[in-house]
């Protein structure tokens, strides 16, 4: 069965701090696909990232970066120089390709507040 | 660029009355999914289409049904509404990875409160 794991429940900085998101993931297959989404107060789910099993290249997006450690089944999600818009929840998910079944299965989610 | 539309995006019913949430995906995406998102809770996946058929099954209570129809919008039927089917629906699409991409947009969802 799957399983991720985000086990910051709510994280507060103060603006331009750099924060870190953890997700550990738990999955049987060998080939997979991780995702982060930004859900804001406004309730909307916004794709961030897709990373694929093969692939363990580091990612960066402007202040946005990923990094992904298959050894430690971890994909973390790092905000530098956070600003207020950046506050929302963030969503780590994974989903199952060897089976065909892309069906995202979710973390509980962590609630990132900057203050200004 | 075009984004998955659900409409009603609010919806309030009364318990044991029926609700059908509509969702339209991005063009040209053919695979849909429909998650359930209880306050202060993650998305739960529902059920998801492909090509109009059923393609995979979550936590979908058998008091809800879905289908795809032939323009490719889906609709999502509720019946007997419980005081816990309280939470925010969310439809997403996505294409088929061959000619598309593996990842799930996602609508705006749909508020629904069962007073």
């Amino acid at each position: 069965a799957q399983k991720v794991t985000q086990a910051q429940t709510e994280i507060s900085v103060v603006e331009k701090e750099d924060v870190t998101l953890d997700c550990v993931y738990e999955t049987r297959d060998t080939t997979y696909y991780l995702f982060w989404y930004k859900q804001p107060p406004s309730g909307e789910l916004v794709f961030l990232i897709r990373r694929n099993s093969f692939d363990e290249q580091n990612e960066i997006s402007g202040r946005y970066s990923w990094n992904f450690q298959k050894s430690t089944s971890s994909f973390n999600f790092t905000i530098t120089a956070s600003q207020v818009v950046d506050s929302a929840v963030y969503f780590c998910a994974l989903s199952d390709m060897d089976t065909g079944r892309r069906a995202l299965t979710f973390g509980s989610g962590t609630r990132l507040q900057v203050q200004p | 660029a075009a984004g998955v539309i659900q409409s009603p995006r609010h919806l309030i019913k009364e318990k044991r009355e029926t609700a059908t949430l509509k969702c339209y995906p991005i063009p040209r995406h053919d695979t849909v999914y429909w998650y359930q998102q209880g306050p202060g809770q993650d998305p739960q996946f529902l059920i998801s289409f492909y090509e109009k058929m059923q393609s995979d099954k979550g936590s979908i209570p058998d008091r809800f049904s879905a289908q795809q129809f032939s323009d490719y919008h889906s609709e999502l039927n509720m019946s007997s509404l419980e005081l816990g089917d309280s939470a925010l629906y969310f439809c997403a699409s996505s294409g088929n990875g061959l000619a598309g991409t593996y990842e799930q947009y996602f609508g705006p969802g749909t508020r629904l409160t069962v007073t």
